[in-house]
């Protein structure tokens, strides 16, 4: 089946640092949206893009629609502890009502 | 407040026995979805239903079966026929149209013994 390509797969960082992570794909997608999930909880909607080249913030996020519309990325500014977490990007196929297909998952660690 | 509710949290079961996970919602959404996640893995969509008595099957269907009575609620039975079962089981909802945001559930840890 299709495949969303996340990377990187984990990260290790410094608090105060800025994080990148990124979804790619080989097809063209219509939707992207980021996730964030706690351990033993379910994932929480941080931002959804909807147009190529779309660039979205929310607070200390900032989430891009790739212009190619096969890629998105997330940024994260001045990484604080309450980052931690596992962050998945899924997309929903371009010219299609298919399901969303999510990516596995960039798990964030932030040392204080 | 609205939101989707999944119970139990926490489950244990023998093998050999079949397990119903509920998942509740108030947000009047049409479609509803159970996910299955594995340590390392991205979400696997086990079942899917946009409306009320239908429901189709997602891409990791065997061993599992759902319903739909009621537009609030979407029960997955994990049934002695998976493998596999010891996972975390995610339960979605959206308004309806496929692949848009969708609101997740606090999940269900099924462990087998």
């Amino acid at each position: 089946g299709q495949q969303l390509n996340q990377s990187p797969q984990s990260m290790f960082i410094q608090e105060g640092e800025d994080v990148s992570m990124n979804c790619t794909s080989s097809s063209i997608f219509n939707t992207w949206l980021w996730y964030k999930q706690d351990p033993g909880e379910g994932p929480v909607l941080l931002i959804a893009l909807y147009k190529a080249g779309e660039l979205t913030s929310n607070g200390r996020l900032t989430a891009q629609f790739g212009i190619t519309r096969k890629d998105s990325f997330l940024n994260i500014s001045a990484s604080i502890p309450s980052d931690v977490g596992i962050y998945f990007c899924a997309g929903q196929l371009g010219g299609s009502q298919g399901n969303l297909i999510f990516g596995k998952g960039t798990k964030l660690s932030v040392k204080p | 407040d609205g939101g989707i509710t999944q119970s139990p949290k926490y489950l244990f079961r023998k093998e050999g026995q079949n397990v119903t996970l509920s998942c509740e919602q108030n947000l009047n959404h049409d479609a509803m979805y159970w996910y299955r996640q594995d340590p390392g893995q991205g979400l696997r969509l086990i079942y899917y239903s946009q409306i009320v008595n239908d429901f189709q099957k997602g891409d990791i269907a065997e061993g599992y079966s759902v319903s739909r009575e009621k537009k609030e609620s979407f029960p997955l039975t994990v049934t002695s026929a998976q493998k596999n079962p010891t996972a975390f089981y995610l339960c979605a909802s959206n308004a309806g149209a496929l692949g848009g945001e969708l609101f997740f559930g606090e999940g269900s840890r099924l462990t087998v013994l």
